[in-house]
């Protein structure tokens, strides 16, 4: 079955660092999406991306984090010098529509420490 | 008042009953409505997806909506250990991308 894939699996980095989150979407799929949770509490939405441009994007997605698919695989997210509260799981999901609610496959996130 | 409240939980029953897990939502605007299971540090993985109004049924699971309540519910009939995770609801506009989720209900079957 086909899976979005995350990597690393765990990235601890020092505040005010940058970080690069990876993913890898399903290969058909059209639109992608990271999410974050941070520890205890619900799966927020960040950003939504389609036919390279942000779609959407949450109130928490400011000037600190930026988006890119800088090839035909690959669906970064880059994280501008990182704060203690950005501490949380980070995933990306994708899927073949938008206005479906079904189809978004989610990756197994990426845990990021920021010490 | 939040757009989608879930119960924390945690909820423990034993093996074989059955399970009601529920959410309220304040946005009427939501036409999509899902339940995703989470186990631990594991992305969310949908179980249930319904449309509007109304029911579906896969194997053991049971997704019911009812907009003109602004409810949704997810029951689980002959529940396992391996039925053991957190559930989130999660909901979706019609022309929204973003999806709108439950803080999870952690969920405990007794074997």
């Amino acid at each position: 079955e086909p899976e979005v894939t995350q990597t690393p699996s765990h990235q601890v980095t020092q505040m005010g660092q940058e970080v690069i989150l990876r993913c890898v979407p399903i290969s058909n799929h059209l639109y992608f999406y990271w999410y974050r949770q941070i520890l205890g509490q619900k799966v927020e939405f960040l950003v939504s991306f389609y036919n390279n441009e942000i779609s959407e994007k949450s109130e928490i997605f400011d000037d600190q984090f930026s988006v890119e698919r800088p090839d035909g695989s690959n669906f970064t997210l880059k994280i501008r010098s990182t704060k203690l509260e950005d501490s949380a799981m980070y995933f990306c999901a994708s899927s073949e529509a938008a206005d479906r609610g079904y189809g978004y496959t989610f990756g197994s996130g990426t845990r990021l420490t920021v010490v | 008042q939040k757009e989608v409240e879930q119960d924390p939980g945690p909820l423990s029953v034993p093996e074989g009953a059955i399970v009601s897990l529920n959410c309220t939502y304040s946005n009427s605007a939501f036409q999509y409505f899902m339940w995703y299971r989470q186990y631990s540090r594991k992305g969310p993985e949908l179980l249930m997806y319904t449309y509007s109004s109304g029911n579906k049924e896969d194997g053991r699971f049971t997704a019911q909506v009812d907009k003109s309540s602004k409810y949704i519910s997810l029951f689980i009939r002959d529940s396992q250990p391996s039925d053991s995770a957190t559930y989130l609801c999660a909901m979706k506009g019609a022309s929204a991308s973003k999806i709108i989720f439950g803080s999870g209900t952690r969920l405990s079957i007794r074997p």
